[in-house]
């Protein structure tokens, strides 16, 4: 199957740094990639729906100013998570999907923690 | 828009026995449907995934699952759990349309005591 890797998959900071995450896509292009969130034993909360040389679309409550995508290729997609503060401390998943695909390919996700 | 049900957040059940994972979804399209597995700490990985066709679908490590349009439902169903299938399952929907965006029930916590 398509394979998906996201890096790195834990990092702690301190508060008020910025983070990025990043969401590959190895063997297929990914016109459309999606960056979800992850509470402790909670569903998938999804942030944004990255679109490769276009503006992300952001879902409602989430902030785009501190929650950065970029998806500057068919194969790459970056989450920056700026100012980072405790509350923003989760696990953040990446997905992709392939043109013309139905299904969603996820990467392994990064634990963030933020001090 | 689409929504996803899954009625039970922790399932119990002992090693060997049957299981079945409830989904059930809300949409006033036709849409795909798909059940996904997560592993402690992990990204998720695709079980199965129903497109069009048969409605009884089966996919990896031996789960099945079934498309039922009049009750709205798409369960999960393993005949004989083992204590490597202890997951986090997802059942999701999407329109059909490769621009949609997925949506995914509040999961389902399955433990196996052996």
């Amino acid at each position: 199957g398509a394979v998906v890797s996201q890096h790195p998959s834990w990092v702690i900071c301190k508060s008020g740094t910025s983070v990025k995450i990043e969401c590959r896509s190895l063997d297929f292009q990914a016109t459309t990639m999606f960056w979800y969130r992850q509470f402790p034993k909670q569903s998938l909360m999804l942030m944004a729906t990255s679109n490769e040389g276009s503006k992300a679309t952001y879902e409602q409550g989430v902030e785009k100013d501190k929650f950065l995508i970029n998806h500057a290729s068919l194969t790459l997609s970056t989450l920056t998570v700026t100012s980072a503060h405790p509350e923003d401390s989760s696990f953040y998943i990446c997905s992709a999907r392939a043109d013309r695909g139905e299904e969603l390919f996820f990467g392994s996700g990064t634990q963030l923690s933020v001090l | 828009a689409q929504s996803v049900t899954q009625l039970d957040s922790q399932v119990p059940v002992f090693e060997e026995a049957p299981v079945e994972l409830r989904c059930n979804y809300s949409s006033s399209v036709s849409v795909y449907l798909f059940w996904y597995v997560q592993y402690p700490n992990q990204g998720l990985q695709l079980l199965l995934k129903y497109l069009s066709g048969s409605t009884l679908v089966k996919g990896i490590n031996g789960f099945e699952a079934e498309f039922n349009k009049s009750q709205t439902s798409f369960h999960l169903r393993k005949p004989s759990v083992h204590i490597s299938d202890t997951a986090e399952y997802f059942c999701a929907v999407t329109r059909y349309s490769s621009a949609s965006k997925i949506i995914f029930g509040s999961g389902t916590r399955l433990s196996i005591r052996p």
